[in-house]
Order: C-alpha cells, then structure tokens, then sequence
C-alpha cells in the first residue's frame, strides 16, 4: 500500500531558528507532491508543490522542498521561522496511477516560541 | 470568490444517531472529495466525485457511509447509524481538474464527536 511518514509529530523551535520537517513517501511510480498547511481553527492550505521540473520548489513565505527521488523524500525546511509559522503541516502524495486522489502523511505540529 | 465550505463545523451525536454533513465546494469545480481525519492519525481519503458521479469510494469504511452529490453542486455525507470510532474531522475538497497533479482546495472540516 501507498503512504507517507512524518516521522515527527511534534517539532519545538524557537522564533529565527531553522527547521526541517521529514517526509517520506512509498512508491515506484511517478508521484506528485504536497506541503498543507492547516493553522488553529482554519482548512487546509496548499503551501507548495512538487509536480516535475526543479526538484526545488518555494512558497511565498520562505518554506522551501526539495524532491529527493533516490531517497524518496520531500523534506520541508525554513532558514528562520516567525512565530506566525505555528501550524500542522501535512505532507501528501498523489500518484498518476490513482487519478487524484491525495495520501497524506500523520502531519507535524509545528509549535514557534519566542 | 468564495472557499469551500462546509457545515455544520462541530456536531456531538450519541451512538446510534444519524448525522448528515453538507460541503459545498468552489463554484464550477465539478470535482469534490470527501476525506476524514481520526485523531492522532492521518488524514483519509474517503471518496471522490466528478459532477455527480462518484469516480472513486475505495476510502468509505462500510455501508453506514452514505454520500450523494445531487445535481453535481454540493454534496452530503450521512452516517447512519453512528458509532464510536466515527469520531473525527471530516473535510471536503473540490478541484478544477480531474488529473493527480491539479490543486484540491480544503475546507475547514466538520468535526463529528459520537458519544
């Protein structure tokens, strides 16, 4: 069966620290790849996408992913986060096999603190 | 342009009780899914539709599950009857496209206690 691991479900960081959140994916084929982002008492929010092309891809607030095809990961990280970055972060997988539908991973809370 | 919605946000059922929760996705997005998070584990598909058929219910847990999407507009989620471990945070999703790569746009999620 298809999934995703975050191996971490809690990650502690102080505000203007760097942070890495893990993602692995299982699969031999084609997948594409998600970062949500679901912040207190609101939905899911695309943060960014690997589809094909650079194996880096950004969002518009800092986050950066970087698609590791050899080592099937898709690992999320930040320079310096801002208190503001408190959030879940889900990462998900489609696969062109599956049409649409997305396999996400348990999520990590990311929790900022001054 | 309105998101995703979803209603009602919060519903405490006892066991046995029906539940229907309602999604309505963005306007012309004829693709909608329905997925549940159980607490603590991660986020499942459930079920998806294009318009008004459903394309795939490889996710539903058992026949108590019913989900309909009349018209191909918005679409409901009954459970029926409902049991304990139906407790979680249900969320809805609708798409443009009808292909892996293309951007599901979420919902802020029902979440349903059963008692």
């Amino acid at each position: 069966a298809q999934s995703v691991t975050q191996l971490d479900s809690q990650v502690p960081v102080f505000e203007e620290a760097p942070v890495e959140l893990r993602c692995n994916y299982s699969s031999s084929v084609s997948v594409y790849l998600f970062w949500y982002v679901q912040y207190p008492n609101q939905g899911l929010q695309l943060l960014l996408k690997y589809l094909s092309g650079s194996t880096l891809v950004e969002s518009i607030n800092g986050f950066e992913a970087e698609f590791n095809k050899s080592q099937t990961s898709f690992h999320l990280r930040k320079p310096s986060v801002h208190i503001s970055d408190t959030a879940e972060y889900f990462c998900a997988v489609s696969y062109t096999g599956t049409a649409s539908k997305l396999t996400f991973g348990t999520g990590t809370r990311l929790q900022v603190t001054l | 342009e309105a998101g995703v919605t979803q209603f009602p946000s919060h519903s405490v059922i006892e066991k046995g009780q029906t539940v229907t929760l309602r999604c309505d996705p963005i306007s012309g997005h004829d693709n909608l899914y329905w997925y549940r998070r159980v607490m603590g584990k991660e986020i499942k598909f459930l079920l998806h539709f294009v318009k008004e058929s459903k394309q795939d219910e490889s996710g539903m847990p058992n026949n108590r599950f019913l989900a309909e999407r009349t018209g191909g507009t918005y679409s409901t989620l009954k459970v029926q009857p409902a049991e304990l471990e139906d407790s979680g945070v249900y969320f809805c999703a609708s798409s443009q496209v009808w292909v892996a790569k293309d951007e599901q746009y979420f919902g802020p999620g029902t979440r349903l206690t059963v008692t």
